[in-house]
C-alpha cells in the first residue's frame, strides 16, 4: 500500500524568506502523480502544485517549486519570498495513475506559519 | 465557473440521527470524490463516484455510510445513526474526466458535529 509521510508537523518562517517542506512516499509503482495542497484557516483545500512522476523536470508555479527525487521517493516543496497569506496547513498527496479510482493519499500535514 | 459547492457548511446532529451532506461538482465535471478529515489529521479517501455509479468505495466504513451521485442533482453522502466518532470535516472534490490525468478540485467542506 502506498503511504505518504510529512515529518515536520509545524514550521515557521519570516516573511520574504524561503522555506522548504518535506514529503516522502512509499510505492512500488513507476507512474504516479504527486501534489501539494494548501489548507488555510478557511479550511478550503487549494491545489498548489502538481508533478507527474514520468517528468524529470521539477514543477514550478510562481513562488512555489518542488524538488522531486524519484529514486529517493522524496517530494519537497519550496516556497520563496514567503508571504503572510502563505500561512496554512500544507498537505502532500500521492495518486497512483493505474488506480481505477483516482484516490488521493494524503500525508499528515505541515502547519506553516509566516511571521511578519 | 463556480467551484465545487458543498452544503451545509456546518451540520450538528445528535447521536442516532441521520446526516446528509450534499456536493455539487464544478460545471462539466462528472467525477466526484468524498474525503474525511478527522481533527489533526490529513484527508482520508472514502468513495469515488461517476454519474449513477460507484467506482471505488474502498474507504467507506462498512456500515451506516452510503453515497450516491444521481443522473440529476448533487452527490449525497449519507450517514445513518451518527456517533460522536463521525464528527469530522467532509470534503468533496470533482474532476472533469479521467482521474488519471485531471486534478481534483475541492469544495469548502462540511463540518459535522455529533453531540
Amino acid at each position: 500500500a502506498q503511504t505518504v509521510t510529512q515529518s515536520q508537523p509545524e514550521m515557521s518562517v519570516q516573511e520574504a524568506e524561503t522555506v522548504t517542506l518535506s514529503c516522502t512516499y512509499d510505492t512500488s509503482e513507476s507512474n504516479y502523480y504527486l501534489f501539494w495542497y494548501k489548507q488555510p484557516p478557511s479550511r478550503q483545500m487549494i491545489l498548489v502544485i502538481r508533478q507527474e512522476a514520468y517528468k524529470q523536470q521539477n514543477a514550478t508555479e510562481n513562488r512555489f517549486s518542488v524538488n522531486f527525487q524519484k529514486a529517493a521517493k522524496s517530494f519537497s516543496l519550496k516556497i520563496s519570498d514567503s508571504q503572510l497569506g502563505d500561512t496554512a496547513m500544507y498537505f502532500c498527496a500521492f495518486m497512483n495513475v493505474y488506480n481505477q479510482g483516482g484516490k488521493l493519499i494524503f500525508g499528515q500535514g505541515t502547519e506553516l506559519s509566516v511571521k511578519p | 465557473n463556480a467551484g465545487v459547492m458543498q452544503n451545509p457548511r456546518h451540520l450538528v446532529r445528535r447521536r442516532g440521527q441521520e446526516a446528509r451532506l450534499r456536493c455539487s461538482p464544478m460545471k462539466g465535471h462528472s467525477h466526484v470524490y468524498w474525503y474525511r478529515q478527522l481533527p489533526e489529521e490529513g484527508l482520508k479517501f472514502m468513495v469515488y463516484l461517476q454519474k449513477e455509479n460507484i467506482i471505488d468505495e474502498s474507504g467507506m466504513p462498512k456500515e451506516r455510510f452510503s453515497a450516491e451521485f444521481p443522473k440529476e442533482g448533487p452527490s449525497i453522502l449519507r450517514i445513518q445513526q451518527v456517533v460522536r466518532g463521525d464528527s469530522a470535516a467532509y470534503f468533496c472534490a470533482s474532476s472533469p474526466t479521467s482521474p488519471r490525468t485531471d486534478t481534483q478540485y475541492f469544495g469548502p467542506g462540511t463540518r459535522l458535529t455529533v453531540l
